[in-house]
């Protein structure tokens, strides 16, 4: 139950594209759910972090859209560029300690092309 | 502002021997995580420390210890390393318990 699921494992877009990654978990207890981006040799960054009480969060180029009746979440990235070419984790977390003891999906390797 | 900082950068120990990975938190972090990152997978929780007493453990044998220092400071040990062991290990720190995390860029560890 503290499983979160990733799709997909890879993923290629052309530049100026869409890519987007999804999640599903099965913990209702799940109350925050990060997405972070890892680059080679690099430790996960934080990119952007959404709270079941809403459905969609927007930082920019980032998205996340959340649907809390499916248990399922997804990172969008609008106009993808070469620099987005990092793998991506999504996680969760249940209370307390929320933002800092987080259950990891598996990875999707994004590659964006020219 | 200084980020999260670990040592060494790689390391390769043998099957049964102990290793000590350090980290640094991030100026003004009273928190600090350590994950493990097997290749190719997302990265594990190992436990946390605030204000030096372990807050909290994910799914590892006792082998997996740690220490925090009153300056937030910590350390991650291992004992009798196995060669699933190998892994990178990252360090997290935060500004509360319930913060996001900053992470580390990692140890490498090999064991052989």
């Amino acid at each position: 139950q503290q499983q979160v699921k990733q799709s997909p494992q890879s993923l290629i877009v052309q530049k100026g594209g869409i890519s987007i990654i999804n999640c599903a978990y099965e913990n209702t207890a799940f109350d925050y759910f990060p997405w972070y981006q890892q680059f080679p040799g690099k430790g996960p960054a934080l990119l952007i972090a959404i709270r079941p009480d809403v459905s969609e969060k927007k930082e920019g180029r980032f998205t996340i859209s959340f649907n809390k009746s499916a248990k399922q979440f997804s990172l969008h990235i609008m106009d993808s560029q070469p620099g987005d070419s990092a793998t991506y984790f999504c996680a969760a977390s249940i209370p307390p300690g929320t933002a800092s003891k987080l259950t990891f999906g598996t990875g999707t390797r994004l590659q964006v092309t020219l | 502002e200084t980020g999260v900082t670990q040592s060494p950068t790689h390391l390769i120990k043998t099957r049964g021997q102990q290793v000590t990975l350090r980290c640094s938190s991030q100026s003004g972090h009273n928190t600090v995580s350590w994950y493990q990152q097997a290749l190719g997978q997302g990265p594990q929780f190992i436990f946390q420390y605030y204000r030096e007493e372990e807050n909290g453990r994910g799914n590892f044998p006792p082998r997996f210890s740690g220490l925090q220092f009153p300056n937030y400071s910590s350390e991650l040990n291992v004992n009798a390393l196995e060669l699933d062991d190998s892994a990178l290990y990252l360090c997290a720190s935060s500004l509360s318990t319930n913060s996001p995390l900053h992470f580390g860029n990692g140890t490498r560890l090999t064991v052989t």
